[in-house]
């Protein structure tokens, strides 16, 4: 049971290039959430999903794309990298909503330049 | 307006002695609370939960306490290690913005051998 798994763990991109940050969990949970966390601030919720082909914008959802069409994969896109995404982006999961704690991932380590 | 937040950004202990972090919370409408765990370079790991309906509820080595007239939370760690050093940071969920997790800055752990 790996948990929350995410790749790459780092990236250098370029002003205007584009990737896809993976995201897969292998416990069965329907919610997947997408945060960024930078320096000196709280976790911001990106996107999160209740379920397979179900997706919503968090808090900060500007700039990022996301498509759940498992229940296992969660990527997050990327489409016109910017130095504002400069970030650490973690994954999580949970059995349900608001009442079962986020199990995160370790985390994409992402510069833009 | 509305804030998870944490009343001291560093704290130093002695090894062996007790810690105490402190979070406070300005939504009476949140009903779950988490403590995380984040070290350098890792996604925050699930330390302990509680319920609205609880005031006190313990793990091991840790207790979590929840004062819901002062809306204020805290995290006891009983006879702090080495290996407790780490950023710790509390996040409320709240019914009214559709059970989605709202997160403190965090509290840098120190402890000294």
């Amino acid at each position: 049971n790996a948990g929350v798994t995410q790749t790459p763990k780092f990236r250098i991109l370029k002003i205007g290039q584009s990737m896809t940050l993976q995201c897969a969990q292998d416990m069965n949970h329907n919610y997947m959430y997408w945060y960024r966390q930078d320096p000196g601030m709280g976790l911001k919720l990106i996107y999160y999903s209740v379920g397979a082909g179900i997706t919503d914008k968090g808090e900060v959802p500007n700039g990022y794309n996301v498509s759940r069409s498992t229940t296992e994969d969660f990527p997050l896109r990327l489409e016109l990298a910017a130095p504002s995404q400069t970030s650490v982006y973690f994954c999580a999961s949970s059995y349900s909503a608001g009442v079962s704690p986020l199990h995160f991932g370790n985390g994409t380590r992402l510069t833009v330049t | 307006g509305e804030s998870v937040g944490l009343h001291l950004p560093t704290l130093s202990v002695q090894e062996g002695d007790n810690s105490i972090i402190n979070c406070a919370y300005s939504n009476s409408a949140s009903d779950y609370f988490i403590w995380y765990k984040q070290e350098s370079g890792k996604g925050p790991q699930f330390i302990i939960d509680i319920r609205s309906n609880m005031d006190k509820r313990q793990g091991q080595r840790v207790t979590v306490l929840l004062n819901k007239t002062v809306k204020h939370l805290s995290l006891q760690i009983a006879a702090t290690q080495p290996g407790d050093s780490a950023v710790y940071f509390c996040a409320e969920n709240r019914l009214n913005t559709g059970n989605q997790f709202y997160f403190g800055t965090g509290t840098s752990l120190t402890v000294i051998p």
